[in-house]
């Protein structure tokens, strides 16, 4: 049974760096065809896609934020951390992880719970 | 303004078919696979359908997915009150190199 579970602060303030965690089992990053990837939810609105880690450290980041966003890995504790640099209100969001496969195109199969972020001084 | 397009609400009965219909363009919906997340209050995403039309198993085969050209839609059969929440579709875009969302359909069960 594949899970994921996101944790990190839930409040930054204005120009912080975010820092969230990742922590998955039922699956190896180190596996062919896999990836974690990072998807955040502003309140009441649309998922909003942020980036991917594949097996094989490929990392694609949404163009609109590639340059505030770094995505890493360490396989042997089953994580992925998402850093997110000067943070702003409007980043204020629900953060979710999810398994990712690219086997038979199934995408986005499995999400964490989400952790909510807000952004506020 | 979302990239894929989505009515902001449908409705239905109970044991009612409902579509809800997602509308993109070349560079998403048609060269791409569609997939559609269903979403309950306070809960993460689910995945209903991808690649277009599979089903991941535990979904029920009351619900179908179809793509025509630029355009998506999910069917939903036998509609039940579980059913209700928001639906949202979403498609790899090749110009914009990213995951693009519709902005969500609310499905409300009558």
């Amino acid at each position: 049974q594949i899970t994921l579970k996101e944790s990190g602060p839930t409040l930054v303030k204005p120009t912080q760096t975010l820092t969230l965690t990742c922590t998955f089992s039922g699956f190896s990053l180190s596996t062919s065809g896999l990836a974690v990837g990072w998807i955040r939810q502003p309140p009441g609105k649309a998922p909003e896609w942020l980036a991917l880690i594949y097996w094989n450290d490929d990392k694609p980041y949404s163009p609109s934020l590639k340059s505030r966003l770094t995505v890493t890995k360490d396989t042997s504790k089953n994580e992925v951390v998402l850093r997110m640099t000067n943070m702003d209100p409007v980043d204020t969001a629900t953060y979710y992880c999810a398994h990712y496969q690219t086997a038979n195109h199934v995408g986005f199969d499995v999400w964490g719970q989400g952790t909510k972020v807000t952004v506020s001084s | 303004q979302s990239v894929l397009t989505q009515p902001p609400s449908v409705s239905g009965t109970p044991g009612q078919r409902v579509i809800i219909s997602c509308s993109g363009s070349r560079s998403n919906l048609g060269n791409r696979y569609v997939y559609w997340y269903q979403q309950l209050p306070g809960m993460a995403p689910k995945l209903l359908i991808y690649a277009n039309n599979q089903r991941p198993s535990g979904v029920p085969d009351r619900l179908s997915g179809s793509k025509s050209g630029t355009s998506a839609s999910l069917a939903i059969s036998g509609l039940r009150s579980e059913d209700e929440g928001d639906y949202y579709c979403t498609s790899w875009d090749d110009s914009l190199s990213t995951w693009v969302f519709g902005g969500g359909t609310k499905l409300t069960v009558l």
